[in-house]
């Protein structure tokens, strides 16, 4: 159980261009999603809070505007990254809360993206 | 700042050994705890989670936690090659919206 996926798993686009990432608990309802960055060899950086059906709460310093976020089921949240630079090139990761299993969040496969 | 801190390591131990990984927060009043491991390239993936004082067990692994001194660990016994990863502790904020603090992670080396 707690399966997660994320499409797609890669992406390579060109600059200003924009790009989609799903994020989908399988065999769970997730009232709450997380989207993180990950540099290398970094540690993650939470993005926002994505909540089913009210806006997403962005944390400082990540701009809403340029990550769109959308969660309009149970079971399907989606980050947009607008007019892409290479310098969004990074690992991008889901996680997703199941709220049966108290605070637990599994986290998707992550969405490696590259800006040319 | 709500704070989580582990040893970046890298940690080395022998195969068979036991591995202790460390991390304190700063929140006294976090409740829930997790240990994540992440392999170079590849996302999270949760181990185990603790909520109560004391240890609690899963195969080879093992979490403590002992809320009074801010500190939770993750030993893992009988060590293996495939063991060596990223070992992450995270901490639920005392804030809404059920966020984790995560802690940067502890690199794990497990040689033959």
């Amino acid at each position: 159980g707690a399966v997660v996926s994320q499409h797609p798993s890669r992406v390579i686009c060109k600059s200003g261009t924009s790009v989609k990432i799903e994020c989908r608990s399988l065999d769970f309802q997730a009232t709450t999603m997380f989207w993180y960055r990950q540099f290398p060899k970094k540690s993650l950086m939470l993005m926002a809070t994505s909540n089913e059906g009210s806006k997403a709460t962005y944390e400082q310093g990540v701009e809403k505007d340029k990550f769109l976020i959308n969660h309009a089921s149970l079971t399907l949240s989606t980050l947009t990254v607008t007019s892409a630079h290479p310098e969004d090139s990074s690992f991008y990761i889901c996680s997703a809360r199941d709220g049966t299993m108290g605070d637990t969040q599994y986290f998707g496969p992550g969405t490696r993206l590259t800006v040319l | 700042q709500k704070e989580v801190e582990q040893n970046s390591g890298p940690l080395s131990v022998p195969e068979g050994a036991i591995a202790s990984l460390n991390c304190t927060y700063s929140d006294r009043v976090s409740q829930s705890f997790f240990w994540y491991r992440q392999y170079s390239g590849k996302s999270p993936e949760l181990i185990m989670s603790i909520y109560s004082n004391g240890d609690k067990e899963d195969g080879r692994f093992t979490a403590q936690l002992n809320k009074a001194s801010q500190y939770v660990s993750l030993l893992i016994r009988d060590s293996q090659p495939s063991d060596s990863a990223t070992y992450l502790c995270a901490v639920k904020g005392s804030g809404g919206y059920n966020k984790l603090i995560f802690g940067a992670g502890t690199r794990l080396a497990v040689h033959p």
